[in-house]
């Protein structure tokens, strides 16, 4: 079992529809990641939060440290959202907090 | 442009020969980091430089595979006698330092096809 569980695996939306990514992880984290990877490689992070709820924009995103499972929402989406959206979560301690450990991925499809 | 850049962009090369991928990180960056991307998979960690020292390196780096970064500032990873289970998506991301949680920037990548 990854240790990094994302859900759905793909999804496709209509333009203008709430779009809802889950993430569930099983270590003990510091810290969670959302990135935006578009076709050709290019990743992009979106947020990064160890607590609470995150806004930018169109974007929202969740997460409860006691049931470790994070929630990456885009409202209104647009097809120019398309793209793998993936989850990482930040574990260690002290010197050897910078690893990053990534779920597969969630790839979005939005039609206009 | 001021994000990190990486190079070749793409590469092809036959199985068993040797390839070499750069990344040039944000200027003062002082935390460089390589992942290695399959197909419908997430990045996974290769390996973690401080300035010019490798401080970690995942057992997904077998002895083919070596990185550098020479006076902390570019990074190199070569890959001998390169295998067809080496084509992936090279990427290599740095942060900042100095602070618990830095934010990692990542580079486009270098994809690798063996044939």
């Amino acid at each position: 079992k990854n240790e990094v569980e994302q859900s759905p695996q793909n999804l496709t939306a209509q333009e203008g529809e709430f779009i809802t990514i889950n993430c569930s992880y099983s270590v003990g984290i510091s810290a969670l990641h959302w990135l935006q990877q578009h076709p050709g490689g290019g990743i992009v992070s979106l947020f990064m939060l160890s607590s609470g709820k995150k806004k930018h924009g169109r974007l929202i995103a969740t997460i409860n440290i006691q049931e470790k499972h994070s929630s990456l929402h885009i409202t209104a989406s647009h097809p120019r959202d398309s793209a793998v959206y993936i989850c990482a979560v930040r574990s260690g301690s002290g010197g050897s907090n910078y690893k990053l450990t990534f779920g597969k991925g969630t790839l979005l499809t939005v039609n206009p | 442009d001021t994000g990190v850049s990486q190079n070749p962009r793409h590469k092809i090369t036959k199985r068993g020969q040797n390839v070499t991928f750069r990344c040039d990180p944000i200027s003062e960056h002082n935390r460089l980091y390589w992942y290695r991307q399959t197909l419908g998979q997430g990045p996974e960690f290769l390996t973690y430089f401080q300035n010019e020292a490798q401080l970690e390196k995942s057992r997904l780096l077998s002895d083919r595979f070596s990185a550098e970064r020479p006076k902390g500032s570019f990074s190199t990873l070569e890959i001998q006698r390169t295998e067809q289970g080496d084509s992936a998506m090279y990427l290599c991301a740095s942060s900042p330092g100095g602070v618990q949680f830095d934010e990692q920037y990542f580079g486009p990548g270098t994809r690798l096809t063996v044939t």
